[in-house]
């Protein structure tokens, strides 16, 4: 079965500095994965997506996410962090089997905290 | 337009009140889903509509009916609701299914009270 684990439930950064979430993936086929982010009391936006069509995916808001097949991660960076980056974010894959094709298995998300 | 609307924004009910939870989307999307969603957890899946026919039903409880009128729209009927099914309500919409076309796109969601 596939499943994501995103490592840490909280993560703290300045204003400035390098945003990096983690989320690791298990899947036994090419697996497509997604970035959702959240703001509090909205809905789910998507930063970014890989498909298989390059490993170095360019997300919305400066957000991009690596495909690393030999660890299974799609970790999600930002080099420099604004106040406005303060958010719930959600590592997803899509499940590819059966009756289930299509559904998201999400990860338990990171919050992210961002310091003046 | 690449939107997904959510009505009402926020609603409050007693246990004994029905109530609907719409979903509308306009982009041309053959898939639409129902999520909950608690306090700091992730979206739990509810429902999957494809091609306006039910193909997903994670073992909801009865209390809560879906409905899906047409390909834009989505309905979530909700009877005799209690205290712990109080979250947000998430809708979502796809293009399909189908591997390279799953994006899912959400609304705002409904944020319901049972009171």
């Amino acid at each position: 079965a596939q499943s994501v684990t995103q490592l840490g439930s909280h993560v703290s950064v300045s204003e400035g500095a390098l945003v990096l979430l983690r989320c690791n993936y298990s899947s036994s086929v090419p697996p497509y994965l997604f970035w959702y982010v959240q703001y509090p009391n909205q809905g789910l936006q998507l930063l970014l997506k890989y498909t298989s069509a390059a490993t170095l995916v360019k997300g919305i808001n400066g957000f991009e996410a690596e495909f690393k097949k030999s660890e299974t991660s799609f970790h999600l960076t930002k080099p420099s962090a604004h106040m406005s980056d303060a958010a719930e974010y959600f590592c997803a894959v899509s499940d590819n089997y059966g009756g289930s094709q299509g559904n998201l298995i999400f990860g338990k998300g990171t919050k992210l905290s961002v310091k003046p | 337009d690449t939107e997904v609307t959510q009505t009402p924004k926020h609603l409050v009910m007693g246990m004994t009140n029905k109530k609907s939870l719409k979903c509308e989307q306009h982009m041309g999307h053959r898939a639409m889903y129902w999520y909950k969603q608690k306090a700091k957890k992730p979206p739990e899946l509810m429902f999957v509509y494809s091609y306006e026919k039910l193909s997903i039903n994670e073992s909801v409880p009865s209390r809560f009916s879906p409905e899906c009128p047409n390909s834009s729209l989505l309905n979530l009927h909700l009877h005799a609701l209690q205290p712990e099914d109080s979250a947000l309500y998430l809708c979502a919409s796809s293009q399909s299914r189908a591997g390279n076309y799953n994006e899912q796109f959400f609304g705002p969601g409904t944020r319901l009270t049972v009171l």
